[in-house]
């Protein structure tokens, strides 16, 4: 699985667009940009997936570049309860999750 | 069940004593997943199933745990002689086939066991 890169820790203020980016250079070709979150003594939650186009749902957008070298998650309106540890994960699909520290978004008021 | 259910979801053991640590899966999942999360860590993969078999366990620690999922639903963890860095929280996820129209791959988390050995 390749590995990804993300920034340790971001804070946005509530209301706001909250811009989380994520280096995967060396993604493959059948990989999977997944974004996950985890809010404090829960389990991770699925936000958003995608393979080369972007991708909305009523969580996020997920903007991936056209080389698939990195990819933005945008959480369009930041609540309070949006902050969390963000995973992003570059993975073949169905396999297991490798996981990396994360970043973490503190969305303030 | 409506959800991913572990339990139990607070064990403190000596160390040296055995534990084990449930996970229901969502009704009619066929994958199940076991990761292992240390204090202000991301979460580490231990172990993967489908269906009964076990088809990967490259993540486990040592020899000292042990996971299994019998019938093909209920799987348990098994961790013998606890040490001290077995502490964590042990987080058990399902999901569906990949061959499902519907599946998004996406994994779904229970909320964990979290273990403290002593």
């Amino acid at each position: 699985d390749a590995k990804t890169t993300q920034p340790t820790s971001m804070d946005c203020a509530e209301g706001r667009a909250a811009n989380l980016p994520c280096n995967h250079s060396t993604i493959s070709g059948n990989e999977y940009v997944y974004w996950y979150r985890q809010i404090h003594s829960q389990g991770p939650q699925y936000i958003i997936h995608g393979l080369k186009n972007n991708e909305t749902n009523e969580m996020a957008s997920l903007i991936i570049t056209e080389d698939r070298k990195s990819s933005t998650l945008i959480l369009p309106h930041a609540t309070l309860r949006d902050t969390a540890v963000y995973y992003c994960i570059a993975g073949g699909y169905g396999n297991k999750l490798v996981f990396g520290a994360g970043t973490i978004l503190r969305v303030k008021s | 069940g409506a959800g991913v259910s572990q339990s139990p979801r607070y064990k403190v053991a000596k160390r040296g004593q055995d534990v084990a640590l449930r996970c229901d899966p969502i009704s009619g999942h066929v994958s199940l997943f076991w990761y292992q999360q240390a204090l202000g860590q991301g979460p580490e993969f231990l172990t993967y199933f489908q269906n009964e078999a076990q088809l990967d366990k490259s993540g486990l620690p040592s020899d000292r745990f042990f996971a299994e999922r019998p019938e093909g639903s209920v799987s348990t963890l098994k961790i013998q002689r606890t040490q001290q860095e077995d502490s964590a929280v042990y987080l058990c996820a399902s999901s569906f086939p990949f061959f499902s129209r519907t599946d998004t791959g996406e994994l779904f988390f229970g909320e964990g066991s979290r273990l403290t050995v002593l």
